[in-house]
């Protein structure tokens, strides 16, 4: 499949906002998700934004699209330490999902 | 709806035995997916279903790894001979449609060690 790039580790302190970085290859995928993963579970879909869209606002959670580097970021304003996980972004690739390796957040307090 | 069911939830065995991993997909989800995680690789496609028939099995590692569908309610994934490198967390995952047009809901995994 294509390769989806993510940074493998972020730290924040509690209350600061979260940045989580992507880039993906593969300029035929038309949405591009992120997916949160606490420890011991599956995956859990957070959010996608449309490919034709730059930004997409949910509630602490802000995706911002450059397409043209094919680069997506996850932005989590206010993070609790309930916000660490790790966070995969994906492009669909037909009708299956086409993952990064994931980036574990760590919030302390 | 009680989610998309895997068992066992962990599982361990010797090189060269079999094992079968299960899935119970979401009820009316069309679709059935399943992954391998693992630290080098992150997390792979290996195969999908439609309505009970392999779409694309392009991730399957190689003829040791096998999975059927025998109908919407139960999917298996099997390994035999199991080898140490298969080690891994095995996701299922179901949805109504395929994506991008819904949501992928996940199962919580069957760890698999090999020793």
């Amino acid at each position: 499949g294509e390769d989806v790039e993510q940074s493998l580790f972020l730290s924040v302190r509690e209350g600061d906002s979260s940045v989580i970085n992507c880039t993906y290859t593969d300029s035929s995928s038309t949405y591009l998700y992120w997916y949160k993963q606490e420890p011991g579970a599956g995956l859990q879909l957070l959010t996608y934004i449309f490919s034709n869209m730059d930004m997409k606002q949910d509630q602490r959670l802000t995706v911002l699209l450059n397409k043209k580097d094919k680069h997506l970021s996850l932005r989590i304003a206010d993070t609790q330490t309930g916000d660490s996980a790790i966070y995969f972004c994906a492009g669909n690739s037909g009708y299956a999902l086409n993952f990064g390796k994931g980036t574990s957040l760590l919030v302390t307090p | 709806d009680a989610g998309v069911i895997q068992s066992p939830r962990h599982e361990v065995t010797e090189m060269g035995q079999e094992v079968t991993l299960r899935c119970k997909p979401i009820s009316g989800h069309d679709y059935l997916f399943w992954y391998r995680q693992t630290m080098m690789r992150g997390l792979e496609l290996l195969i999908y279903f439609n309505n009970n028939v392999p779409i694309d099995d392009s991730g399957m590692p190689e003829d040791r790894f096998s999975a059927k569908m025998p109908n919407a309610s139960f999917s298996t994934l099997k390994i035999q001979p199991s080898e140490p490198r298969d080690s891994a967390v095995y996701f299922c995952a179901s949805s109504k449609q395929g994506v991008p047009m819904d949501e992928q809901y996940f199962g919580p995994g069957t760890r698999l060690t090999v020793t």
